[in-house]
C-alpha cells in the first residue's frame, strides 16, 4: 500500500470549514483513499473514503486531485467534537486480504 | 445492525500472567476480524487477521496470539505478559476485504 503524509497538527476555528491534507504521490490506480478519525480513548471511526472523484457524505466531503497524488478532507462546518486525528490511508483493492495501515494522521484541535 | 463488542475496557496484569481479551461481532456472518495496538501517542500496528474460522495471520512477531473459534468471535491472548504489551487493543471487523473497518471500542491495558 502506498504511504501517505499528513501534517502532524492543526486548528480550526468553530463553525469554519476544517481542510484536512494528505499527499499521496505514489498511489497506484487501483488503490482508494480512506479517511477515519479517532476520538482520545476510542476506536477509530470511518469517515468517507473515495478512488478519483470527489465524494460527499453526511460527515465530510472528500475531494482528491485529479493526478490522484493528494487529496483533502473537509468538514464543513467544523464544531468541537469534531476534535480527534485524522488518518488518511490508501489501500489496493486487490483480492488479498489486505488491510488498513494507519500512520501517525493529523491531531484536528478545534477551538471555541 | 451490526455491532462490536470488545472488553474489558480497562485492565491491569502483572508481567508475567496471562492474558485473554474478547471480541464479538453481531449482525453479520463471516467478517473479517483485525486485532489491532496502539502505543500511547502512536498510530495503530496491526497485530494479527482473520478471513474464516481457525484462519489466522500474524503482522508482527510478538508475544501474542489469537484465535478465532466461532465465526463471530476474536481473541487476542497472551501466556505470559511484557511490559512492552501495554497499550490499547482494538478489534474492528469488515464486511469484505476491501471494505471499510468497523472498530470496537478498545481495551487499555497496563501492564506493571
Amino acid at each position: 500500500d502506498a504511504k501517505t503524509t499528513q501534517p502532524p497538527s492543526m486548528d480550526c476555528a468553530e463553525g469554519r470549514a476544517a481542510n484536512l491534507p494528505c499527499n499521496h504521490s505514489t498511489i497506484s490506480g487501483n488503490e482508494y483513499v480512506y479517511w477515519y478519525r479517532q476520538i482520545h480513548s476510542q476506536g477509530p471511526q470511518y469517515i468517507i473514503h473515495g478512488l478519483k472523484n470527489n465524494e460527499t457524505n453526511e460527515m465530510a466531503s472528500l475531494i482528491i486531485t485529479e493526478d490522484r497524488k493528494s487529496s483533502t478532507l473537509i468538514l464543513p462546518h467544523a464544531t468541537l467534537r469534531d476534535t480527534a486525528v485524522y488518518y488518511c490511508i490508501v489501500r489496493v483493492a486487490s483480492g488479498s486480504a489486505r488491510q488498513l495501515t494507519f500512520g501517525s494522521g493529523t491531531q484536528l484541535t478545534v477551538l471555541p | 445492525s451490526q455491532t462490536i463488542h470488545q472488553w474489558p475496557a480497562t485492565l491491569v496484569q502483572p508481567v508475567g500472567s496471562p492474558l485473554s481479551l474478547e471480541c464479538t461481532v453481531e449482525g453479520t456472518s463471516n467478517p473479517n476480524l483485525y486485532w489491532y495496538r496502539q502505543a500511547a501517542g502512536r498510530g495503530l500496528q496491526l497485530l494479527f487477521y482473520s478471513v474464516g474460522i481457525g484462519q489466522i495471520s500474524s503482522e508482527v512477531p510478538q508475544n501474542l496470539s489469537a484465535s478465532r473459534p466461532q465465526d463471530r468471535q476474536f481473541i487476542l491472548s497472551s501466556k505470559k505478559l511484557l511490559l512492552s504489551d501495554s497499550g490499547f487493543y482494538l478489534c474492528a471487523w469488515s464486511a469484505g476485504r476491501n471494505e471499510k473497518l468497523f472498530f470496537g471500542s478498545g481495551t487499555q491495558l497496563s501492564v506493571l
